[in-house]
């Protein structure tokens, strides 16, 4: 069976400063890892995924991720928050390709000016 | 812009009653996800379906049941509506390779 947690329901920071939003996740075998982001009264949008290439996945809107096996951990990062990057973040694992996404229970990112 | 595409937006019903959502892709990929995305929480995964047959199910009781058609659209058909069921309902199409899902704007049911 797969897992997702994501570590803070909520999270603040200053525009300009680090965003990091954490996800670890259980997968019984080699998973499939998304981030997606929620605006609000709308549906998901995909930030980037990891599929067993590179480590450190680039992704839209100056995000990146990177997976470490070790730490089952695929944290969200991005070095400068702008206030439109305010929104739900959910991370996702798979455990094949194109089936089931097993959600975390999202963390909602606020950006103060 | 995704290229799914969800109806109606909005939908209000009364417990006990039966509702059918619905789901198109500009696409046309062969498979498509039905999720369900309660207030303050993740999408829970309700079943999928893979050229018309199901082909995985989540921990949904029977009551949510689907259908996909030849041109790849899809419907999500609940009966005997609980007011549990209050939620956003999301579809997903697979991307080229199926290492990814799609999402739709969703249909956000209420059930009074």
């Amino acid at each position: 069976a797969q897992s997702v947690t994501q570590l803070g329901s909520h999270v603040s920071v200053s525009e300009g400063a680090l965003v990091l939003l954490r996800c670890n996740y259980s997968s019984s075998v080699p998973p499939y890892l998304f981030w997606y982001v929620q605006y609000p009264n709308q549906g998901l949008q995909l930030l980037l995924k990891y599929t067993s290439a590179a480590t450190l996945v680039k992704g839209i809107n100056g995000f990146e991720a990177e997976f470490k096996k070790s730490e089952t951990s695929f944290h969200l990062t991005k070095p400068s928050a702008h206030m439109s990057d305010a929104a739900e973040y959910f991370c996702a694992v798979s455990e094949r390709a194109g089936n089931m996404l097993t959600f975390g229970g999202g963390t909602r990112l606020m950006v103060k000016p | 812009e995704t290229g799914v595409t969800q109806s109606p937006t909005h939908l209000i019903k009364t417990r006990g009653q039966q509702v059918t959502l619905r789901c198109s892709s500009q696409s046309g990929h062969n498979t498509v996800s039905w999720y369900q995305q309660a207030l303050g929480q993740g999408p829970q995964f309700i079943f999928q379906y893979y050229r018309e047959e199901e082909n995985g199910r989540g921990n949904f009781p029977p009551r949510f049941s689907g259908l996909q058609f030849p041109n790849y659209s899809s419907e999500l058909n609940v009966n005997a509506l609980e007011l549990d069921d209050s939620a956003l309902y999301l579809c997903a199409r697979s991307g080229q390779g199926n290492n990814e899902q799609f999402f739709g704007p969703g249909t956000r049911l209420t059930v009074l």
